[in-house]
């Protein structure tokens, strides 16, 4: 079965330091999400993107945050400067169109210290 | 908020009993799905039942959906160790962006 994948699995950055997370959506989806999970809460959305733009953020999607697409496969999320409070699971998810099912990847831990 | 809360919060069977677990959510839905999560890892997709649809099956899982109740339930049958995870349920609401509102999440645990 086709698969959302994830890179890194686990990171860990100072405070103040730029990260990107990258993600491989699955090949023949339109719409792509970035969601997370800070440990033991809900999973939060973040962001979707689609036809090459983003068309929604949550709050927390601040300045801090932007996602591209740059290559036609890979879609990244770039937290500037990261914060402590940065610190949880984030989910990549895409799906192929409206009101289909939405796959997630495994998850990047990014732990910041 | 858009979503309520899956109850019960944490439940714990034995192998080979059935688990039932519900969601409850606010707006109307375009469709709601099941997701499961074993513990740090990936959120894996159980079902998507959409909101002109009463009940689905796959496997050993069953959901339902009652829209004039705005719930759902998720029912695992004959319940294996492997099952051990948390449960959450997912609406699709914002009609045309295809985002997921989550719930809290039942902890399930499957006593051997």
């Amino acid at each position: 079965e086709p698969e959302v994948t994830q890179t890194p699995s686990h990171q860990v950055t100072q405070m103040g330091q730029e990260v990107i997370l990258r993600c491989v959506p699955i090949s023949n989806h339109l719409y792509f999400y970035w969601y997370r999970q800070i440990l033991g809460q809900k999973v939060e959305f973040l962001v979707s993107f689609y036809n090459n733009e983003i068309s929604e953020k949550s709050e927390i999607f601040d300045d801090q945050f932007s996602v591209e697409r740059p290559d036609g496969s890979n879609f990244t999320l770039k937290i500037r400067s990261t914060k402590l409070e940065d610190s949880a699971m984030y989910f990549c998810a895409s799906i192929q169109g409206a009101g289909n099912t939405i796959y997630f990847g495994e998850g990047s831990w990014l732990t910041v210290v | 908020s858009q979503q309520g809360e899956e109850d019960p919060q944490a439940l714990s069977i034995q192998e080979g009993e059935n688990a039932t677990m519900n969601c409850s959510y606010k707006t109307s839905i375009n469709n709601l799905q099941w997701y499961r999560q074993n513990s740090g890892r990936g959120l894996v997709h159980l079902i998507l039942i959409r909101s002109n649809e009463r009940e689905k099956h796959s496997g050993r899982l069953r959901v339902t959906l009652d829209t004039s109740k705005k719930s759902s339930s998720l029912l695992i049958t004959a319940s294996r160790a492997a099952d051990t995870a948390s449960y959450f349920c997912a609406t699709d609401w914002n009609f045309g962006n295809e985002k997921l509102t989550f719930g809290t999440g039942t902890r399930l645990t499957i006593i051997p």
